[in-house]
């Protein structure tokens, strides 16, 4: 069955510093990947995904993620974050044999401090 | 992207009593999700609702404490019956279209006293 790792609970960072995110999955066939944001108090928001392609995806807010097959992996990076990027972010899978559904990790707070 | 419409956003229910949870969506869409978060945890998924047919529970999750309807392809709702405090938690709807991912509800943050 697909699982995804996030190996990092919690990443504190100073404001304009780069960050990065680590996220491994479980190998299958072919996988789509994910990376959501959940901000305090709020509902997911979709940061960005890797459906086929290019395996340098950008997303939203100056978010990129990397995704490596050989390494099984999908780390999320900012070069630069803000205090506004304190939030938790999630990775997510779906393989290809999932019936359509998403498997989270465990999840990563980040903390920007100034 | 489909926008989904998740009511109630929040609720403090009696231990005993049941909620019903409901998620509209503004597109049609095959399958849809339903995810529970636990404080301070990830996303479990709890099921996934297909229009017409029985929803399918994951391990841990059963149609007697977690009744799913889905009458159309736009709408499903989700009852938590006879909660207790272990049920405080947010409850969260979630679709996905090919070629645009997964896309999620704001949320239902359930406090059961």
């Amino acid at each position: 069955a697909q699982s995804v790792t996030q190996l990092d609970s919690q990443v504190p960072v100073f404001e304009e510093a780069p960050v990065e995110l680590r996220c491994n999955y479980s190998s299958s066939v072919s996988v789509y990947l994910f990376w959501y944001v959940q901000y305090p108090n709020q509902g997911l928001q979709l940061l960005l995904k890797y459906l086929s392609g290019s395996t340098l995806v950008k997303g939203i807010n100056g978010f990129e993620a990397e995704f490596n097959k050989s390494q099984t992996s999908f780390h999320l990076r900012k070069p630069s974050v803000h205090i506004s990027d304190t939030a938790e972010y999630f990775c997510a899978a779906k393989g290809n044999n999932q019936g359509g559904k998403l498997i989270f990790g465990q999840g990563t707070e980040l903390s920007v401090k100034p | 992207s489909a926008v989904i419409s998740q009511k109630p956003s929040r609720d403090i229910c009696q231990r005993g009593t049941s909620l019903t949870i409901q998620c509209q969506v503004d597109s049609q869409v095959t399958m849809m999700f339903w995810y529970r978060q636990q404080p301070g945890q990830s996303l479990t998924l709890i099921a996934t609702a297909n229009q017409g047919s029985e929803a399918t529970y994951e391990s841990g999750f059963v149609i007697d404490k977690f009744p799913i309807s889905r009458p159309n392809l736009t709408f499903s709702t989700l009852t938590v019956s006879n909660m207790s405090p272990e049920d405080s938690s947010i409850y969260l709807c979630s679709v996905s279209r090919t070629g645009y991912g997964y896309t999620f509800g704001s949320g239902t943050r359930l406090t059961v006293v």
